[in-house]
């Protein structure tokens, strides 16, 4: 089985440097996603890792580390549309013989930005 | 534009019955999921499918059926075997060697 653990919720202010971490436990690993979802809207694609090391895209940052089961979001320049929720999602392509991305999910950091 | 259509938006369900939940894509992608969403959590898969014709089941398919007539379409019925049924659900899909699964905007069931 799979297990992914985030915090449930952080606070920041706007204009700040905000990191969540998750941390997961599987086998058949196969690359690590983030997600951000507004309340009652469709998650959408913020970030992958594969590989261990930092990948950065504009004001956000993922960074995986493998042997650590260790992954976090970096969100620099905080604004107020940054509120939302944060989704950790591992890929396990065991039993997927041709390809195909099942994810499991962590339940998500709730951010609240600040003034 | 191409994209994920699910519907309806919001649908409500009486006690023993049966609803389905449609969801469409136009990005002539070969895998489609179905995600469940509760209150404060995050996403469980209920079914997913690779290719037209052949699905297999997730972590909590009890409860729930699908079929995959269509590449482009990926129905789910919510059966009154499911005891609790009232939820976000989320469709999507993907290349199946891709990277990046879509969403579609999901749908809202409330058992009354």
């Amino acid at each position: 089985g799979q297990n992914i653990d985030q915090p449930t919720e952080m606070t920041a202010t706007e204009g700040a440097i905000v990191q969540i971490n998750c941390t997961y436990q599987t086998s058949g690993f196969n690359g690590l996603f983030w997600y951000q979802q507004h309340a009652g809207e469709a998650p959408t694609f913020l970030s992958y890792n594969v590989l261990d090391g930092l990948e950065e895209k504009g004001r956000f940052s993922s960074f995986l580390s493998r042997s650590k089961g260790y992954s976090y979001l970096l969100l620099k320049e905080l604004q107020m549309k940054d509120s939302a929720s944060y989704l950790c999602a591992v890929r396990d392509r065991r039993g997927l013989t041709g390809g195909g991305n099942k994810l499991t999910f962590g339940t998500g950091t709730q951010l609240k930005v600040e003034l | 534009d191409g994209g994920i259509t699910q519907s309806p938006k919001y649908l409500f369900r009486k006690e023993g019955q049966n609803v389905t939940l449609s969801c469409e894509q136009n990005l002539n992608h070969d895998a489609m999921y179905w995600y469940r969403q509760d209150p404060g959590q995050g996403l469980r898969l209920i079914y997913y499918s690779q290719i037209v014709n052949d699905f297999q089941k997730g972590d909590i398919a009890e409860g729930y059926s699908v079929s995959r007539e269509k590449k482009e379409s990926f129905p789910l019925t919510v059966t009154s075997a499911q005891k609790n049924p009232t939820a976000f659900y989320l469709c999507a899909s993907s290349v199946l060697s891709g990277n990046t699964i879509y969403f579609g905007e999901g749908s809202w069931l409330t058992v009354v």
